[in-house]
């Protein structure tokens, strides 16, 4: 079983649509919670940062990290075709604080 | 200001030949990564330096990888004897400290191996 298991998509929406993504995570001891927009050929971007349980908004974006069931969401309100990317959820661990990242979800926004 | 680089963008080689990946990371930044992105695996973490040390090789997938830092800045990745399961995208990220600061990725070197 991988560390951090994401719903693997593609996912395709129309724009205006408010779009949830998704993470499972193994380890009850992870503790900071990331996810990552990569668009074709580029490296991922930082988008959410949240530590521990709780919700993080910023703009249209949301991140949610539920601890009792390891389950990590990010949702867009309103989406934009400009989202379209694929976004990665990762978790820190390690003495290197290195990143594990999820198999990443592919989001296409139709305009 | 100018973000992490990387190069060459492409590289397309023969199996068997040895390839070198270069990271320039963001001035000023102690901690340096190694990751790789290929279809079947996602993103896996492949080595991290603090300053110039690599404390931990173990994620390195053989020991036909290895990695330096001088200077506290420049990375190089060395893969020899190239076979075609390294072909994949390698990516480099820095931050300013072994910690949980933000890491910073450039756009990666995109590994063919024929």
């Amino acid at each position: 079983q991988k560390e951090v298991e994401q719903d693997p998509g593609p996912l395709s929406v129309p724009e205006g649509a408010i779009v949830s993504l998704n993470c499972t995570y193994s380890n009850s001891a992870f503790q900071y919670f990331m996810w990552y927009r990569q668009y074709s050929r580029k490296g991922p971007e930082l988008l959410m940062y949240t530590y521990s349980s709780g919700n993080k908004e910023d703009g249209r974006f949301t991140a949610q990290v539920d601890k009792s069931s390891k389950y990590i969401s990010l949702f867009i309100r309103d989406s934009q075709p400009s989202d379209s990317a694929t976004y990665l959820c990762a978790t820190l661990s390690g003495s290197a604080r290195q990143l594990t990242f999820g198999s990443g979800t592919q989001l296409t926004v139709l305009p | 200001g100018a973000g992490v680089s990387q190069s060459p963008s492409n590289k397309v080689t023969e199996k068997g030949k040895d390839v070198e990946l270069r990271c320039d990371p963001i001035s000023g930044h102690t901690a340096l990564y190694w990751y790789r992105q290929s279809l079947g695996q996602g993103l896996e973490f492949l080595i991290y330096f603090q300053g110039n040390s690599a404390p931990d090789k173990s994620g390195l997938p053989s020991d036909r990888f290895s990695a330096e830092r001088t200077g506290g800045s420049v990375s190089t990745l060395t893969i020899q004897r190239t076979q075609q399961e390294d072909s994949a995208v390698y990516l480099c990220a820095s931050s300013f400290a072994i910690s949980t600061d933000e890491q910073f990725f450039g756009p990666g070197t995109r590994l063919t191996v024929l």
